[in-house]
């Protein structure tokens, strides 16, 4: 059974702090990471997406990659309290049956003014 | 900006009754997926479309549901019986291919009494 964990939270900062939000996952062979954002009682939209080792940064936002580690993590930089909302760690599977992304619970983020 | 659009976005079902929820992706998305969020739990995978043939459905039940996509444009997921259990989020999503991120419509929320 391939899973992606997360911390389900919550993860509370103060405003303009460093949010640091992680995800690990077993299957070895994903080749593809996303993250998403839901607030209370809406539909998930897409952040970021990364496929290599590495950083990915855009805007505020800064997703790592560690494939040998299996992990991946978002950084929200000068968080705001706007940026409260959960987050979703999605990874793209290799299974032969098809190629949907498998989902963690989410890191309910608060970001206090 | 395009969308998926999704319908109803509310429904309240009795338990044994049928229900059907309709998706019309964005025009020229080929990939479209049908995923189930019961509340503080990621999306999971119900069925995966690509065009009009069906590419998983592993996750599907299959004694009480169906999905299609006929014309491989705009789907329609169908619930009979509903049973309590499947009070959830019912979460539409499209993507331009199978290595891409997806864009979610804004979801059915179903409520079976």
């Amino acid at each position: 059974q391939k899973e992606v964990e997360q911390n389900s939270g919550p993860l509370s900062v103060p405003e303009g702090a460093i949010a640091s939000l992680n995800c690990t996952y077993s299957d070895r062979g994903s080749q593809s990471f996303f993250w998403y954002r839901q607030y209370s009682g809406k539909s998930p939209e897409l952040i970021m997406f990364i496929y290599s080792n590495g950083d990915k940064e855009d805007g505020r936002f800064t997703a790592q990659l560690n494939k040998a580690s299996q992990y991946v993590s978002l950084l929200i930089r000068d968080s705001q309290p706007s940026d409260s909302a959960t987050y979703l760690c999605a990874v793209r599977g290799s299974n032969q049956a098809g190629t949907a992304l498998i989902f963690g619970k989410g890191t309910t983020l608060s970001v206090s003014s | 900006e395009a969308e998926v659009a999704q319908s109803p976005r509310y429904k309240i079902t009795e338990k044994s009754q049928a229900v059907a929820f309709w998706c019309d992706p964005i025009s020229g998305h080929a990939t479209l997926y049908w995923y189930r969020q019961i509340l503080g739990q990621g999306p999971e995978l119900l069925v995966q479309f690509q065009d009009e043939s069906v590419v998983d459905d592993s996750q599907l039940p299959k004694d009480r549901f169906s999905a299609e996509r006929l014309k491989g444009v705009d789907s329609t997921l169908k619930i009979q019986p509903a049973e309590l259990g499947d009070s959830a989020m019912y979460l539409c999503a499209s993507s331009e291919g199978v290595n891409y991120g997806y864009t979610f419509g804004s979801g059915t929320r179903l409520t079976v009494v």
